[in-house]
């Protein structure tokens, strides 16, 4: 069955930029929406923004002037890019797959990203 | 952007009552993109519903899903010892996606 992984360093200084990939196995990267979705500590989920297999993209508008997402389909992956960190992007980081229109019918475990110097 | 606001905040329940979740739209949706999630402590959201009142593959049946326009609703009809956990619902009916805050169903 279709797994994602997330990968990246748990601890980014402010200021600096995070770099996160979701390996996706089992599966096609193409056809699908792949999205990042983020959950500061006690917090709800933030919608953080889409890419599309054949390269289109959505972003959070609170976000859009700090990040890119981008898909390599030749390794089955895809990332985000967010830039000018502040302790406000210290959160969970999910990758999900957005199936039936783009309801997010498989995630990644998480990956906890710390902000901080 | 269409905001999602969920209704109550926290829902206190014991097991074998019902749960009735609202999610409400700042503006009228179609049905197709409207989705609940569940997530419990310490681990990813799960699909429950999507497209409003379809359940995701091995969800079981005492979660149902409905509404329409700019109000949808999730149920659990009977309250099992691991429903209580945070619920979410998510549009994506525009192209900037949203999450309603989340609602709370304790013991």
């Amino acid at each position: 069955q279709v797994q994602l992984q997330e990968s990246g360093p748990g601890l980014v200084k402010p200021s600096e930029t995070l770099s996160l990939t979701c390996t996706v196995s089992g599966g096609s990267i193409s056809s699908y929406f792949w999205t990042w979705i983020r959950q500061p500590p006690g917090k709800g989920l933030e919608w953080i923004g889409y890419i599309y297999y054949t390269g289109s993209t959505s972003y959070n508008p609170s976000l859009k002037s700090r990040l890119t997402i981008s898909v390599d389909t030749s390794k089955n992956q895809f990332s985000l890019k967010l830039s000018s960190l502040t302790a406000a992007d210290t959160a969970v980081y999910y990758c999900a797959r957005g199936n039936y229109g783009d309801a997010f019918d498989i995630w990644g475990q998480g990956t906890m990203v710390t902000v901080s110097s | 952007e269409i905001v999602l606001t969920q209704s109550p905040g926290t829902l206190s329940l014991s097991p074998g009552e019902r749960a009735t979740l609202s999610c409400r739209a700042s503006q009228s949706l179609s049905s197709s993109f409207l989705a609940w999630y569940q997530q419990r402590p310490g681990q990813a959201p799960r699909l429950l519903i999507y497209a409003t009142s379809t359940r995701a593959t091995g969800i079981p049946d005492r979660f149902s899903g409905s509404g329409s326009g700019t109000d949808f609703t999730l149920t659990i009809s009977r309250l099992e010892p691991e429903d209580f956990a945070v619920y979410y619902c998510h549009q994506f009916g525009s192209s900037v996606r949203t999450f309603g805050q989340g609602t709370k169903v304790e013991i």
